[in-house]
């Protein structure tokens, strides 16, 4: 059974750097088969996708954000990781990492996601 | 891309036939997804591809559509269909969601 983790501070000061690990259990991030998403919901909003990475090296951001993210990986470790940089109490929010798949389709979809951990920016 | 739901939010009972449009701001061909997020809880992967069941979903949930225009639709209403429900286009990236439609039961 496939199972994504997020895990970091859930507390980060203004203009600091917000950090997060996701860890995959039960399947492995090199396979090629899969997108590796960060994606977040401040309270009270929608759903905003933050950017991927995909097993070739490649990454992808969101336009809004693409100044402040980096999302790297640990293949050794079967985790990919968050930094968000000089964040402000916008950031606030919970934060997703999700697996993007396409199930033998022409089309991907985010078919796995995990629980979600809550980052609060404030001093 | 831009995506926009209607309506929000929307009130039914136990039983009811339930649609939920989802609007593209440009064609996204058949890449539209929903999920159903419940406070606390990982989305859950509900319908891909506009109009494909995902393993394991009650099949009183579908979906219709194509290019601009698509519909989440959920006949028989049951009590822990209460949540927010999402559409999402994978055309292109960004990935962009749609706002959100709180289905109150």
């Amino acid at each position: 059974q496939v199972q994504l983790q997020e895990s970091g501070p859930g507390l980060v000061k203004p203009s600091q750097t917000l950090s997060l690990t996701c860890s995959v259990s039960g399947d492995s991030i090199s396979s090629g088969r899969y997108y590796w998403s960060w994606i977040r919901q401040p309270a009270g909003k929608g759903l905003e996708w933050i950017g991927r990475f995909y097993s070739s090296g490649g990454t992808n951001y969101s336009p809004s954000l693409e100044s402040r993210v980096t999302i790297s990986v640990d293949t050794s470790k079967n985790q990919f990781a968050l930094n968000l940089t000089s964040v402000t109490a916008a950031d606030t929010a919970v934060y997703y990492c999700a697996r993007e798949g396409r199930g033998g389709t022409l089309w991907w979809h985010f078919d796995l996601w995990g629980r979600g951990t809550l980052v609060t920016v404030s001093s | 891309i831009q995506m926009t739901q209607s309506p929000s939010p929307l009130s039914a009972s136990v039983g009811d036939r339930v649609r939920i449009t989802c609007r593209a701001s440009e064609s996204v061909r058949s890449s539209l997804n929903w999920y159903q997020h419940k406070p606390g809880k990982a989305p859950k992967l509900l319908i891909y591809s506009a109009t494909t069941l995902q393993d394991g979903v009650p099949s009183r949930f579908s979906g219709s559509g194509s290019g601009t225009d698509f519909t989440l639709s959920i006949t028989d209403l049951h009590p822990e269909d209460s949540a927010t429900y999402y559409c999402q286009q994978s055309y292109n990236t960004p990935r962009t969601f749609g706002q959100g439609t709180k289905v109150e039961i």
